[in-house]
């Protein structure tokens, strides 16, 4: 199976600042990587696909990028309702896998 | 709009079994493949399984592999996840979920909510 990992899993930030969250994966998964964004008591929403396609909908404040092993989600100007828990997924094979999450509180 | 609205959660005592649906609305439905993954109380998501539009091909995480089984009727535009020998790890909010492209989901229903216990 592929392992994800995040890092960080939690961190603080602030309105209007900029915020990255990494992924890795435990082989080579081309760019077959999505980012989703789960806020409390709500299913997750899917932001970005294919590593660095923004999904309908999603601002563009949210970017993706990477390939192979190494991925990053950076939010530009962090916004209120930005407060949330992300979580990286490989799309590549069966089983699929997420990572363990990236909650990001208000400092 | 596309709509996906889970229903069949509920508690259940460990060994016993439960039945999910999904029911779809707003897109063509018999056109994608569709998963159930799972989140545990106050943890991380978990794919559990996942069915091909015309439910040829089935797929599921090792952990409800033997004990789980994924079916779909698309003339009721509905998803099911029957639940057999059920434990108390197997507590959790089970999504639906559809496949906007290759392994990656789009859209997520609200969730139902499943507790294993005596």
């Amino acid at each position: 199976d592929i392992q994800m990992t995040q890092s960080p899993s939690s961190l603080s930030a602030s309105v209007g600042d900029r915020v990255t969250i990494t992924c890795r994966a435990s082989q080579n998964i081309s760019a077959y990587l999505n980012w989703y964004q789960q806020t409390p008591g709500k299913a997750p929403k899917l932001l970005i696909y294919a590593a660095s396609s923004l999904h309908s909908g999603v601002p563009s404040r949210f970017t993706g990028s990477g390939s192979g092993t190494d991925f990053t989600l950076t939010i530009s100007t962090m916004q209120p309702e930005d407060f949330a828990t992300y979580y990286c997924q490989q799309s590549y094979s069966s089983p699929l896998t997420f990572g363990g999450g990236t909650k990001v509180e208000i400092k | 709009e596309v709509q996906l609205l889970e229903s069949g959660g509920g508690l259940v005592q460990p060994g016993g079994s439960l039945r999910l649906s999904c029911a779809a609305s707003g897109f063509a439905f018999s056109s994608y493949s569709m998963s159930w993954v799972r989140q545990a109380p106050g943890k991380g998501l978990e794919w559990i399984s996942a069915i091909t539009s015309g439910s040829a091909t089935t797929y599921f995480a090792d952990s409800v592999k033997g004990r789980f089984t994924i079916s779909r009727d698309n003339s009721k535009n509905t998803l099911y996840l029957q639940m057999n020998s059920l434990r108390a790890e197997d507590t959790a909010v089970y999504f639906c979920a559809e496949h906007t492209s290759r392994w990656t989901w789009g859209y997520w229903g609200q969730g139902t909510l499943v507790t294993v216990s005596s």
